[in-house]
């Protein structure tokens, strides 16, 4: 069965360095999302991509963030400039087309650890 | 945009029990509505969903059901056995993706 992948699992980051996190959609799919779980808490939208281009975004997708499918199998989310309170979980979603919101398939996740 | 609420925050009961979590949605023009199990360090996993068009759905110890008039849906779990602990998730979509609720922890005591 396919899913979705995610490197790497563990990521740990001085304050103020720009972390890349990786993902790889389910090739049939394509809508794709970012979300993250600070520890405890619950799954917080971040941003969906569609068609090469931003759908929506949240309030926490600030300028420090960024997306970028650089080729047809990655989804990238940049940190431009990581802070303590970026770190978190972050987990990578994808979902075939359809006529509405159907399953989104999440990946294994990335944990961030910013000191 | 879309807001949910999930009650309770956590939930524990006895092997055989069975446990029930509500979710209220503001958007009346949601239409579909997933419930997510995560296990402690994994992955949300979808476990069952439902769509507007439809009242209750079950699979098995599992079953759904959706009020849209009063805007909530809840998850039924009976015979809860020890691997049901989790915590469980519900979710509605936005424009574009999926709010979650806070999530319920389920914590099943053989």
């Amino acid at each position: 069965e396919p899913e979705v992948t995610q490197t790497p699992s563990h990521q740990v980051t001085q304050m103020g360095q720009e972390v890349i996190l990786r993902c790889v959609p389910i090739s049939n799919h394509l809508y794709f999302y970012w979300y993250r779980q600070i520890l405890g808490q619950k799954v917080e939208f971040l941003v969906s991509f569609y068609n090469n281009e931003i759908s929506e975004k949240s309030e926490i997708f600030d300028d420090q963030f960024s997306v970028e499918r650089p080729d047809g199998s990655n989804f990238t989310l940049k940190i431009r400039s990581t802070k303590l309170e970026d770190s978190a979980m972050y987990f990578c979603a994808s979902r075939s087309s359809g006529a509405g919101i159907e399953e989104q398939f999440f990946g294994p996740g990335t944990r961030l650890t910013v000191l | 945009g879309e807001n949910v609420e999930q009650h309770p925050s956590t939930l524990s009961v006895q092997e055989g029990d069975s446990a029930v979590i509500k979710c209220t949605y503001s958007d009346s023009a949601s239409n579909y509505f997933p419930w997510y199990k995560q296990e402690l360090g994994k992955r949300p996993q979808l476990i069952i969903d439902i769509r507007s068009n439809v009242g209750e759905k079950k699979d098995q110890r599992i079953a759904v059901t959706l009020n849209k008039t009063a805007k909530h849906f809840s998850l039924h779990i009976t015979e809860t056995q020890p691997e049901d602990s989790a915590v469980y998730f519900c979710a509605a979509p936005g424009y574009s993706t999926l709010t979650f609720g806070k999530g319920t922890m389920l914590l099943v005591s053989p």
